[in-house]
């Protein structure tokens, strides 16, 4: 199956400054990539569609200023917390679906911690 | 996408199979039911998905009523390995809408 990977897998930064993720689909390419974030003891929240040479798409709620998505590859996203606060500590997901399916592929996972 | 709705949790012996069920009654013409996984501070594992017809594949089968307002997840042989939370996500389109799925502990 498809593989996607993330990195790196965990960060702690302290708070005020800019942590960036990022997101590659290693052996597919995919022109749209999806990020999500998910609290403790909580489900995954979509954040932004990612879209390869055009901006992203937020979902209600997030803002766009504070979290960058660049998408600049066909291989590779990448998603930058800006003035990262304790409040941002989450896991972030990232994903894509598969060349020929609407199936999703996601990476293992960005747990951030802010201090 | 439509809405599902899960069981919050449910556990299953090792070795035994695990049924999962899944009701989606406002579900669409054209949208697939899909199944994903999350074992603990892991991104979802892909299960298996599917329209009208049941299907199988090596991790599991999909059993979808006639009418299509539910669906069941079977694990043939549940091992210890296989205690996630199990999600059952409706959609046409890319992004996908997590519920709260149902947390599946298997027992030894």
């Amino acid at each position: 199956g498809a593989v996607v990977s993330q990195h790196p897998s965990w960060v702690i930064c302290k708070s005020g400054t800019s942590v960036k993720i990022e997101c590659r689909s290693l052996d597919f390419q995919a022109t749209t990539m999806f990020w999500y974030r998910q609290f403790p003891k909580q489900s995954l929240m979509l954040m932004a569609t990612s879209n390869e040479g055009s901006k992203a798409t937020y979902e209600q709620g997030v803002e766009k200023d504070k979290f960058l998505i660049n998408h600049a590859s066909l291989t590779l996203s990448t998603l930058t917390v800006t003035s990262a606060h304790p409040e941002d500590s989450s896991f972030y997901i990232c994903s894509a679906p598969g060349v020929s399916t609407d199936t999703q592929y996601f990476g293992p996972g960005t747990r951030l911690t802010v201090l | 996408d439509a809405k599902t709705t899960q069981p919050t949790s449910m556990d299953c012996a090792e070795g035994r199979a695990a049924n999962l069920p899944c009701n989606h009654s406002t579900i669409s013409g054209n949208e697939y039911v899909y199944w994903y996984r999350q074992i603990h501070s892991q991104g979802p594992q892909y299960i298996i998905h599917g329209l009208k017809n049941n299907e199988t594949n090596e991790m599991a089968s999909l059993i979808i009523t006639e009418d299509r307002k539910s669906s069941t997840l079977i694990l043939p042989h549940a091992t210890l390995r296989d205690t996630a939370v199990y999600y059952c996500i409706v959609h046409a389109r890319r992004a996908l809408t997590f519920g709260s799925g149902t947390r599946l502990q298997v027992q030894p």
